[in-house]
């Protein structure tokens, strides 16, 4: 499609269980970004990559969260050991380089922890 | 650090009310700055943005410039519609240590009543 792909839309988890997220950003795109969007938290950082670069890792919360980007096309977002406070909206978003271009975002995955 | 302050909301206008969400940001060197819309049920869109000094950005009737002298790019439209209702995020995007990120501001909720 042209646009961010981001699967599953809806996710509920039991406490305690692994999850992946999917995204596949836009074709030629080489900047790639994972946010959280928690209610009342706003949007929150959590990972870049850029091509073959090492990503900035800055905005992960803890180690139980970690991402990977194969081919500098699809990245997967992991979650291990899933607590409720990581129920949220996690965003994929991609862009071409520089910082005056427009960072494209994907409808979101919704994770509910239960 | 880099920034960005919004007005809290929500706000609430009647229909061809003129609006107003300001935004201002703290950044080292010359970010880019965006607005994106966030419509119920919906992902993030881009709204407008600028890239430089005194730039303004300008879509569907809305506008924002750039001031570097008062750090600020506020959201202006001069007749709200109902379909405006939405949530707005002001943002800045900036390089860094390699890395591009873009920092958020919490959002601010738009109800348009006819």
């Amino acid at each position: 499609g042209a646009g961010v792909s981001q699967s599953p839309s809806n996710k509920v988890t039991e406490k305690g269980k692994d999850v992946e997220l999917r995204c596949d950003p836009i074709s030629g795109h080489t900047a790639l970004y994972w946010y959280r969007q928690s209610l009342g938290q706003g949007l929150e950082f959590l990972i870049y990559f850029q091509g073959n670069s090492a990503p900035d890792k800055s905005g992960l919360p803890s180690d139980r969260f970690s991402a990977e980007r194969t081919g500098g096309s699809v990245s997967t977002l992991t979650i291990q050991r899933t607590q409720q406070e990581d129920s949220a909206v996690y965003l994929c978003a991609s862009s071409v380089r520089g910082y005056g271009n427009t960072i494209y975002f994907g409808e979101g995955s919704w994770l509910t922890v239960v | 650090g880099n920034s960005v302050t919004q007005m809290e909301g929500p706000v609430t206008l009647s229909e061809e009310a003129f609006l107003t969400i300001n935004c201002t940001y703290t950044a080292t060197g010359y970010p880019s700055l965006f607005w994106y819309v966030q419509y119920p049920g919906e992902g993030l869109q881009l709204l407008l943005k600028a890239t430089k000094a005194d730039d303004k950005g300008s879509n569907k009737g809305f506008e924002a410039t750039y001031r570097k002298e008062t750090t600020s790019f506020h959201l202006e439209k001069g007749s709200v519609q109902v379909s405006d209702s939405a949530v707005y995020f002001c943002a800045l995007r900036f390089s860094q240590g390699g890395s591009e990120k873009l920092v958020f501001g919490k959002g601010t909720k738009l109800t348009v009543n006819p």
